[in-house]
C-alpha cells in the first residue's frame, strides 16, 4: 500500500511566478490536509478538503493561495504570484473516512528566489 | 492559551534512559491523541495514538493519557541516539481538526 505521495520534492520559483503542489492520498484515504512549516518551526495547518469540497480553508491566506482536490487525480495547493515569504515546507497529509490518525507525505521544498 | 502545549526543550537524556515527553490540551472534547516524530528535514511520522484513558505500549514506546487532567505524555524506554528528534502532540478536537503542539525536541547523548 503505497504512502501519501507528493511532487515536486523540490521546486524553485522565481518572484511572481505561480507555484503548483501536488499530493496523492494513500488509497483508500479521501481527506486531505495541508501544513506550511518554515524552518526551526512548527506545523501550520492551512486547508482541509475531501474530495470536490474544500471542508476548512481558515488557514489559508486570503489571497493567492487556493487548494483543490477534484473527484480524479491528486489534490492540488496552488500559490499564485510568489514571494519570498511563501518559502517553506508544504505537507500534505491524509487520513481515511473515520478522521483519525493522519499520514504524511514527504512533503515539497518551495524555494522562491 | 495555546490549545496544545509543549515544552519545546531541548530536552536532554543519556542514552538508556527514559525520555519523558509531556502534552496538556485545553479542549475538553477531544478524543483522539497522537504522538508524531519528526527528523530535520523530514515530515512527521505517526508513532503512537491513544484514544483512551490509561497506558498503550508498542515497544520501547507507552503513549500515557489522563483526560481528567487533560494531558497526554511519551514515554521512550532504552533511549537511542537515533530517537533524537522532535515530538510532535496532536489533539483532535471536538470537530474533525487535529491541534498540532510546537513540538519538543529530544536529544540522546550517548
Amino acid at each position: 500500500n503505497a504512502g501519501v505521495m507528493q511532487n515536486p520534492r523540490h521546486l524553485v520559483r522565481r518572484r511572481g511566478q505561480e507555484a503548483r503542489l501536488r499530493c496523492s492520498p494513500m488509497k483508500g484515504h479521501s481527506h486531505v490536509y495541508w501544513y506550511r512549516q518554515l524552518p526551526e518551526e512548527g506545523l501550520k495547518f492551512m486547508v482541509y478538503l475531501q474530495k470536490e469540497n474544500i471542508i476548512d480553508e481558515s488557514g489559508m491566506p486570503k489571497e493567492r493561495f487556493s487548494a483543490e482536490f477534484p473527484k480524479e487525480g491528486p489534490s492540488i495547493l496552488r500559490i499564485q504570484q510568489v514571494v519570498r515569504g511563501d518559502s517553506a515546507a508544504y505537507f500534505c497529509a491524509s487520513s481515511p473516512q473515520d478522521l483519525r490518525e493522519q499520514y504524511f507525505g514527504p512533503g515539497t521544498r518551495l524555494t522562491v528566489t | 492559551q495555546k490549545e496544545v502545549e509543549q515544552n519545546s526543550g531541548p530536552l536532554s537524556v543519556p542514552e538508556g534512559a527514559i525520555a519523558s515527553l509531556n502534552c496538556t490540551y485545553s479542549d475538553r472534547g477531544s478524543q483522539s491523541f497522537f504522538w508524531y516524530r519528526q527528523y530535520s528535514g523530514k515530515s512527521p511520522e505517526l508513532i503512537m495514538s491513544i484514544y483512551s484513558n490509561g497506558d498503550k505500549e508498542d515497544g520501547r514506546f507507552t503513549a500515557q493519557l489522563n483526560k481528567a487532567s487533560q494531558y497526554v505524555s511519551l514515554l521512550i524506554r532504552d533511549s537511542q541516539p537515533s530517537d533524537s528528534a522532535t515530538y510532535l502532540c496532536a489533539v483532535n478536537n471536538s470537530n474533525y481538526q487535529l491541534i498540532w503542539g510546537a513540538g519538543t525536541k529530544l536529544i540522546i547523548k550517548p
